[in-house]
C-alpha cells in the first residue's frame, strides 16, 4: 500500500525557516515525480515544486521561488521541502504527492500545516 | 489569478449531471494532459481523472473527462451528496515551467 506521511509543520514567524518532510513507503520512490502542493486558508490548491525521481530536475511556483528548496533521498524514501524566509501568505497545509503523469497525483499525504505568524 | 479558470460553483440535485469547464491556453491545456481533483478541507486530495479522460482504479464511471483545444470538462453524472466538494483542474505550463491549477468549483448537491 502506498504511504505518505508528512512531517515538520507548525509554527514559524515571518521571517523564519521549516523543514517539511514526506517519508513514502509502498512504491519505487526512486523511480517517481514527486509534487507540493498546499492549500491555504480559504483559498485554492496551490502547486508549490517537483523534483525528478533522481533529484537532477527541480521546478517552483513562482510565489515561492529563491526561498523553498525541494530535495529528496532516494536511500531514505523521503523528500524535504525547505522553506525560508517566510511569510503569512505561506501559511496553508503542505501536501506531498506521488505523480502519475504530468500533475496527475495519485497518492497524498495527509497534510502538514504550516502557519506563519507572529 | 488562476492561470486556469473555472466557475466557482456549480449545483444539481441528486441523481443529475453536472459539468465543470476548465479554461486556459496554449501553454496548458492544449499542450498537456489535464487532471481533475476532488478536494474537502482538511483532506487529502483525491484524483479523479488524470492523461484528460482516464479514471483512476476506484473512481466510478460516473466521472468523465474531455478536452478540446485550450478546454478541459469534467463530467459527473448520478450525484450523489458525497460528491459534494471543492474540483480542481490542473495541468503543467510551459511559459511557466511550473504546475497550475484551476481556482476550483464547489458543487453543492441540492
Amino acid at each position: 500500500e502506498v504511504q505518505l506521511v508528512e512531517s515538520g509543520g507548525g509554527l514559524v514567524q515571518p521571517g523564519g525557516s521549516l523543514r517539511l518532510s514526506c517519508a513514502a513507503s509502498g512504491f519505487s520512490f526512486s523511480t517517481f515525480w514527486m509534487h507540493w502542493v498546499r492549500r491555504a486558508p480559504g483559498k485554492g490548491l496551490e502547486w508549490v515544486s517537483r523534483i525528478k525521481y533522481d533529484g537532477t530536475t527541480t521546478n517552483y511556483a513562482d510565489s515561492v521561488k529563491g526561498r523553498f528548496t525541494v530535495s529528496r533521498d532516494n536511500a531514505k524514501n523521503t523528500m524535504y521541502l525547505q522553506m525560508n524566509s517566510l511569510r503569512a501568505d505561506d501559511t496553508a497545509v503542505y501536501y506531498c504527492g506521488k505523480d502519475l503523469h504530468i500533475l496527475g497525483v495519485d497518492h497524498w499525504g495527509q497534510g502538514t500545516l504550516v502557519t506563519v505568524s507572529s | 489569478q488562476s492561470v486556469l479558470t473555472q466557475p466557482p460553483s456549480v449545483s444539481a440535485a441528486p441523481g443529475q449531471r453536472v459539468t465543470i469547464s476548465c479554461s486556459g491556453g496554449s501553454s496548458n491545456i492544449r499542450s498537456y494532459d489535464v487532471s481533475w481533483y476532488q478536494h474537502l478541507p482538511g483532506r487529502a486530495p483525491k484524483l479523479v481523472i488524470y492523461d484528460d479522460n482516464k479514471r483512476p482504479s476506484g473512481i466510478p464511471d460516473r466521472f468523465s473527462g474531455s478536452k478540446s483545444g485550450t478546454s478541459a470538462t469534467l463530467g459527473i453524472t448520478g450525484l450523489q451528496t458525497g460528491d459534494e466538494a471543492d474540483y480542481y483542474c490542473g495541468t503543467w505550463d510551459s511559459g511557466l515551467s511550473a504546475g497550475v491549477f484551476g481556482g476550483g468549483t464547489k458543487l453543492t448537491v441540492l
